[in-house]
């Protein structure tokens, strides 16, 4: 059964600095990986998603990358700022065994706060 | 337009009512999906439809029953609930049922079971 942890669970920094979130998972037969923002009580907005065949995906401050085959992502963020202040949650696309198409599985993600 | 609208935002519900929660969408997206997410733990999902077609249903109790009425509208029909089931109930979309394809959420239905 894939599993997905996140690293740090909760990471405190001041304004301006550059952080690293990280997310590893237990199968490295994924068809690709999601990077998602929640803000609280509030639904997901989807980030950035990396294809298995890809190592990177880049959107304005936001980098992520992915090493399938040793099962680790990491979501970059440049810049900080207040705004930035959210759960992050990384989710990766399983596949049935006998192929065709499922769902996604997420980690328990990394709750962000940017102090101003 | 990438928005997926969840109604209603909150329901407090007793143990024998029924009620259900409703998701719309008008990107023409064919795969429509619910997660349960409960308090500080990532979501789970529940059902997907594909092309109004349920594909699949992962081991949830009967109590919960979907519904995809058509393209752009699923339901979940909610009868003798138990206070375990209480959460954030999230429906989601994507242009099909692949894994290529983005899923845009919506900002959810919290439910409290009394």
């Amino acid at each position: 059964k894939q599993e997905v942890t996140q690293i740090p669970a909760a990471l405190s920094v001041p304004e301006g600095e550059n952080l690293v979130l990280n997310c590893s998972f237990t199968d490295s037969a994924i068809y690709n990986l999601q990077w998602f923002r929640q803000d609280p009580g509030k639904g997901l907005t989807s980030l950035l998603l990396i294809q298995s065949s890809q190592r990177e995906q880049t959107s304005g401050r936001l980098n992520a990358s992915l090493d399938k085959s040793s099962g680790r992502s990491t979501l970059y963020i440049a810049a900080s700022q207040p705004g930035d202040s959210a759960t992050y949650l990384c989710a990766v696309w399983r596949g049935y065994s006998g192929g065709g198409a499922d769902g996604l599985t997420f980690g328990k993600g990394t709750h962000l706060i940017i102090q101003p | 337009d990438t928005e997926v609208t969840q109604t209603p935002k909150h329901l407090v519900m007793g143990m024998t009512n029924k009620k259900s929660l409703k998701c719309e969408q008008h990107m023409g997206h064919r795969a429509m999906y619910w997660y349960k997410q409960k308090a500080k733990k990532p979501p789970e999902l529940m059902f997907v439809y594909s092309y109004e077609k349920l594909s699949i249903n992962e081991s949830v109790p009967s109590r919960f029953s979907p519904e995809c009425p058509n393209s752009s509208l699923l339901n979940l029909h909610l009868h003798a609930l138990q206070p375990e089931d209480s959460a954030l109930y999230l429906c989601a979309s994507s242009q099909g049922w692949i894994p290529a394809d983005i899923q845009y959420f919506g900002a959810g239905t919290r439910l409290s079971v009394l």
